[in-house]
């Protein structure tokens, strides 16, 4: 499975909603798609998995959403802290993940 | 608390081999897989392979099967990553904790760099 992340690099303002789409090569299970942030210099944070449902300690205005080729991350109002690498990911058979390429969110 | 602590920093010479390390804590280590991902400079994330240290069952992805060895000691509840160096192959390296029925990836360690250089 090949994921592709659009758009590559988003630009907004505090504030504002930010809208990410993950797109898969061909269907995956809603069960088996996450979503990472990753801040410079640090390691990758789980936000949403299964889809839909947010990590422990992850803010509500972070919302996933999606099936089966199509997946979305929403963030309601951007926070300064939000700005930074977003990365989709799924678990296919046999045990092998696969990352999209990742959205860069800046402030705009 | 749920803690991934890899080992330090390393800069090595192509061809010499390293092994890093990936030390688990607050959960029982034999009981979740821990998978290996690297991030080359500037760029994503790419699954190396994964292991469940309580049988070692290891499986690595296509790109990287032949060219890198995970291993685990349940008892030091720590799990390895272990290959020749290539000059290519300067970037960061994460273990991450693979968690349950939905395959999240839910603990991440802080990393470890290497640098190869002649």
């Amino acid at each position: 499975i090949v994921l592709t992340q659009s758009p590559g690099t988003l630009s907004l303002s505090p504030g504002q909603r930010a809208t990410l789409s993950c797109r898969a090569s061909y269907r995956v299970p809603s069960d088996y798609v996450a979503w990472y942030l990753q801040k410079p210099g640090q390691a990758p944070r789980l936000l949403i998995y299964g889809a839909s449902t947010r990590a422990t300690g992850v803010p509500d205005r972070f919302s996933g959403s999606g099936s089966g080729t199509d997946f979305t991350l929403s963030i309601s109002r951007l926070e300064p802290e939000d700005f930074a690498v977003y990365y989709c990911q799924q678990y296919g058979t046999s045990l092998i993940f696969t990352f999209g390429q990742g959205t860069k969110l800046e402030i705009k | 608390e749920v803690q991934l602590v890899q080992s330090g920093a390393e800069v090595k010479k192509p061809g010499e081999s390293l092994k890093i390390s990936c030390k688990g804590s607050g959960y029982s280590f034999a009981n979740y897989w821990i998978g290996w991902v690297r991030q080359m400079p500037g760029k994503g994330l790419e699954w190396m392979g994964i292991i469940y240290p309580g049988d070692s069952d290891t499986r690595y992805s296509p790109s990287f099967q032949g060219q890198v060895t995970i291993s685990a000691d349940k008892s030091i509840s720590t799990a390895y990553l272990q290959w020749s160096l290539k000059a290519s192959d300067t970037a960061i390296y994460y273990c991450a904790r693979v968690r349950g029925i939905t395959f999240t990836i839910d603990y991440w360690g802080q990393g470890t760099q290497v640098t190869v250089s002649s």
